[in-house]
């Protein structure tokens, strides 16, 4: 499958701890998101990196980070997790900032 | 500040009735507009952007920037159709990150 990937699918975890998401873009995308899915709040923008660096940040609370590696692979950090953390996460890669993008299937975490 | 709105949840149609997903946006200067289709056990999927002014699937959208809406319209709806519509915006500052509305459950009856 040379879509985008995200591991694990599904994360289920404590309150206070810190989990790590990770996203493979499609081969030759340079650009990727990060999006948050919650039943309130809907799919919100965190973060995007183009090709390592960060471009634009978005509602992303600063007990999260992310970073690009220079395979362009990206992980999201979320730390000192919180019951509202619980949430669908989605990497979406695309070729460069303003060309179609392009959804992994998402990582479910539950935070209990 | 740059927002989009659609105002259902929840649409019901039966087969073979028109269709139309409401999205209005609210942003100061040129928005690139789009529709993605969310359907059961798939991922998010671009389904038309205004720019091309395409129809996909046989749905059409046409912005509308005096009353700063993008409404989704099918003149035919099929069960196939049934699935999540959100509507997103990327604004023409931004570094290509799309704001999405909440979404509307699109179910097609037989």
């Amino acid at each position: 499958d040379s879509g985008v990937t995200q591991t694990p699918k599904h994360l289920i975890t404590a309150t206070g701890q810190r989990v790590t998401l990770r996203c493979s873009p499609r081969s030759g995308d340079l650009s990727v998101y990060w999006y948050q899915q919650s039943l309130d709040q809907g799919l919100q923008f965190l973060i995007q990196y183009y090709n390592g660096e960060e471009r634009a940040k978005g509602n992303i609370l600063e007990r999260f980070s992310a970073q690009q590696f220079p395979d362009l692979h990206s992980e999201l950090n979320l730390s000192s997790l919180e019951l509202g953390d619980s949430a669908l996460y989605f990497c979406a890669s695309s070729l460069g900032p303003y060309n179609e993008q392009f959804f992994g299937p998402g990582t479910r975490l539950t935070v209990l | 500040a740059q927002r989009v709105t659609q105002p259902e949840k929840l649409l019901s149609v039966f087969k073979g009735a028109p269709v139309e997903l409401k999205c209005n946006y609210s942003y100061s200067g040129s928005p690139e507009l789009f529709w993605y289709v969310q359907y059961s056990r798939q991922r998010l999927q671009l389904l038309l952007r205004h720019i091309s002014r395409e129809s996909i699937k046989g749905f059409t959208a046409d912005l509308n920037k005096g009353e700063t809406s993008f409404h989704l319209k099918k003149p035919f709806a099929q069960e196939e159709d049934s699935a999540m519509y959100y509507c997103a915006l990327r604004g023409g500052g931004s570094q290509g990150n799309l704001i999405f509305g909440k979404g509307t459950k699109l179910s097609v009856k037989p």
